[in-house]
């Protein structure tokens, strides 16, 4: 079964600073993975969806992620930081035998500081 | 709106009473995962149902859960004698095509179990 982890419970960055998320997978590569972000008191919202068509995977808000075969790794990164981006951030990847099964990492908060 | 909807947003049950959760898939959605959200972790996956079948259940409790999603209406996850360990946030999601690994999120339903 597929699993991801998550480096990081608690991030912290400067407004304006890079914004780096770490995620990894298990070593078999899945059909698909992804990075969800949760706001306080809400649902996941999808940022971005990896499926094997391009490594480098651009999303919404800015952020984008780069598949690493090599060190089963899908990071999460962000060139400058908003107060906006203040969220919970999960990654997760879907089974290979049930795309729609899809399995979350412990997810990693992510605090902005002014 | 044509999110997808979950009620109640909020639920106190006593130790030993029934929980009812619903959920709305979006317009459209004919696939529905129930999760589960401990504090401080990461979404857990309950269950998989389309319309009238249950896809896969494997993580749900043997005892005391049961899901389900009729021809007509929402889905509705039941707790039966609800334990404090209960206690947490139950998201659904939905997804309209099966194979994508996409959800779509509901605001969740935040139980208490006193």
């Amino acid at each position: 079964a597929q699993s991801v982890t998550q480096l990081g419970s608690h991030v912290s960055v400067s407004e304006g600073a890079l914004v780096l998320l770490r995620c990894n997978y298990s070593s078999s590569v899945p059909p698909y993975l992804f990075w969800y972000v949760q706001y306080p008191n809400q649902g996941l919202q999808l940022l971005l969806k990896y499926t094997s068509a391009a490594t480098l995977v651009k999303g919404i808000n800015g952020f984008e992620a780069e598949f690493k075969k090599s060190e089963t790794s899908f990071h999460l990164t962000k060139p400058s930081a908003h107060m906006s981006d203040a969220a919970e951030y999960f990654c997760a990847v879907s089974e290979e035998t049930s795309y729609d099964k899809v399995i979350f990492g412990p997810g990693t908060s992510l605090s902005v500081i002014p | 709106n044509a999110g997808v909807m979950q009620n109640p947003r909020h639920l106190v049950r006593r130790r030993g009473q029934e929980a009812r959760l619903r959920c709305s898939p979006m317009k459209g959605h004919s696939h529905v995962y129930w999760y589960r959200q401990l504090p401080e972790e990461g979404l857990k996956f309950m269950v998989y149902l389309q319309k009238e079948n249950i896809i896969d259940e494997s993580g749900m409790p043997k005892e005391r859960f049961s899901a389900e999603f009729p021809k007509e209406g929402p889905s509705i996850l039941r707790i039966q004698q609800v334990v404090r360990g209960d206690s947490a946030a139950y998201f659904c999601a939905s997804s309209q095509t099966q194979g994508t690994g996409e959800l779509f999120f509901g605001e969740g339903s935040r139980l208490t179990v006193l």
